[in-house]
Order: structure tokens, then C-alpha cells, then sequence
């Protein structure tokens, strides 16, 4: 079935320093993909989105590629703020079986001054 | 303001006494999800609901019931709670997508933490 794997955490960084987080996917036929936020004490919320291979979503200058032959989205981010300590998860959302989301489990960073 | 609601936000409980977590959302969303996010697990998607009267198990429905009456509405019910069902729960809404593809982005709640003892 469709899943989701990211890099395990937790990823400590000092601020401006380059984040990379990895994240792959399993699924059949064409999913969207996501990168969602969760501050702390809150829901998740969501980052950016790509809907087809070679899309580049961005946003408060994360960015992540859709790369279909590596089945990949990684997120990255040029120069981490603390204001950017949350934790990150992937997901990807199918139309198969009736609209499902598969989310993968987390990456919390820390990004310290 | 356009936002998923749910309550309670935190909910002490013990094992076997039937509870309700409402979730409402004011965007007219026609499919509406509840998960709940363990330690190690990621969220992991209880039920879903496509549509008034359309609902559907996710990945992990044992000890859960939900209804959808109403578009705005998608209640969880614990009929009998274990403490295995400590969780923090979310709720979450979206457009259900027309046609293939598209990126039908997913609305949260704030989360609702229950302990079951």
C-alpha cells in the first residue's frame, strides 16, 4: 500500500545553518505530496505542496521537489531561524481507496541561537 | 475565520466510560478525517467521512465509532475507552478533489489530548 518514510529525528541545528529533511514515498499512480508543520500546543498546518513530478513547492523558504524517479520530496531550507523549531512531517494523499492521506512520522527540529 | 474546531481540548478519563470528541468545521468541506498522533508512530487516520452519511475506516478504526449527520459535524466516539486509546487526537477537513489529481489540503484542528486510566 501507499506510504510515506522520512528521516528519523531529532535534528538539532544552530541558527542559519542549511536543513535538509529526507522523506520517500510508496504509492501507485500519482499522488499529491505535502510537507505540514506542527508548532507546539498546535495542529498540524501546512507548508507547501507539489501535485505532479518536477513541481517545486516553497514557502517561508522551504522547498521541496517532486522527484519521481528517486520517489522522493525532500524538504530543505537555506538558513534555519529558531523560529522554525517544530516538528515536520511528509505526507502524500491518494485518490485510491477514497481520498487518503498517509503521513509519515515526524521530524522534530530544533534550532538553537 | 476558517477553522476546524474540536472539544475537548484535554479529557481525563477511565477505562469504559463512553465519551464524544465533536469536531466542527465552518469552510462547507465535504470529507472530514480524524487521526490520532503517537510517539513513534506519526498520525495515523481513524476514519473518514466523504460526505453527509459517507464515512469510512482508516488505518486503525478498532474502538472508534464516528456519524456524519451534518456537513459541518464529524464527531469520534469511544464507546468503551482502553488506556491503549491515550492519544492526542486531531480532526481535519478538505474539498474532496474533482476529477484526478489535484491537492486536496488538509485543514487541522488544535488537537485533543486524552489520557484514559
Amino acid at each position: 500500500g501507499d506510504s510515506v518514510t522520512q528521516m528519523e529525528g531529532p535534528v538539532t541545528l544552530s541558527e542559519e545553518a542549511f536543513l535538509t529533511i529526507n522523506c520517500t514515498y510508496t504509492a501507485t499512480g500519482y499522488p499529491s505530496l505535502f510537507w505540514y508543520v506542527q508548532y507546539p500546543g498546535e495542529g498540524l498546518q501546512l507548508l507547501l505542496k507539489a501535485t505532479k513530478a518536477d513541481d517545486k513547492g516553497s514557502n517561508k523558504g522551504f522547498e521541496a521537489t517532486y522527484r519521481k524517479e528517486t520517489t522522493s520530496f525532500h524538504l530543505e531550507k537555506g538558513s534555519v531561524q529558531v523560529s522554525d523549531s517544530a516538528v515536520y512531517f511528509c505526507a502524500l494523499s491518494s485518490l485510491k481507496g477514497g481520498n487518503q492521506f498517509y503521513f509519515g512520522t515526524g521530524t522534530s527540529l530544533t534550532v538553537i541561537p | 475565520e476558517a477553522q476546524v474546531t474540536q472539544n475537548p481540548r484535554y479529557l481525563i478519563t477511565v477505562t469504559g466510560k463512553k465519551l464524544t470528541v465533536t469536531c466542527s468545521q465552518n469552510m462547507n468541506h465535504e470529507y472530514m478525517s480524524w487521526y490520532r498522533q503517537d510517539p513513534g508512530l506519526g498520525l495515523r487516520q481513524i476514519y473518514y467521512s466523504m460526505n453527509v452519511e459517507v464515512t469510512d475506516k482508516g488505518d486503525v478504526p478498532e474502538g472508534y465509532k464516528v456519524s456524519r449527520k451534518e456537513k459541518r459535524n464529524f464527531p469520534l466516539i469511544l464507546e468503551s475507552p482502553s488506556p491503549n486509546q491515550t492519544s492526542l487526537y486531531f480532526c481535519a477537513s478538505s474539498f474532496y478533489p474533482q476529477g484526478g489529481g489535484g491537492a486536496n489540503v488538509l485543514t487541522f484542528g488544535a488537537g485533543s489530548r486524552l489520557t484514559v486510566l
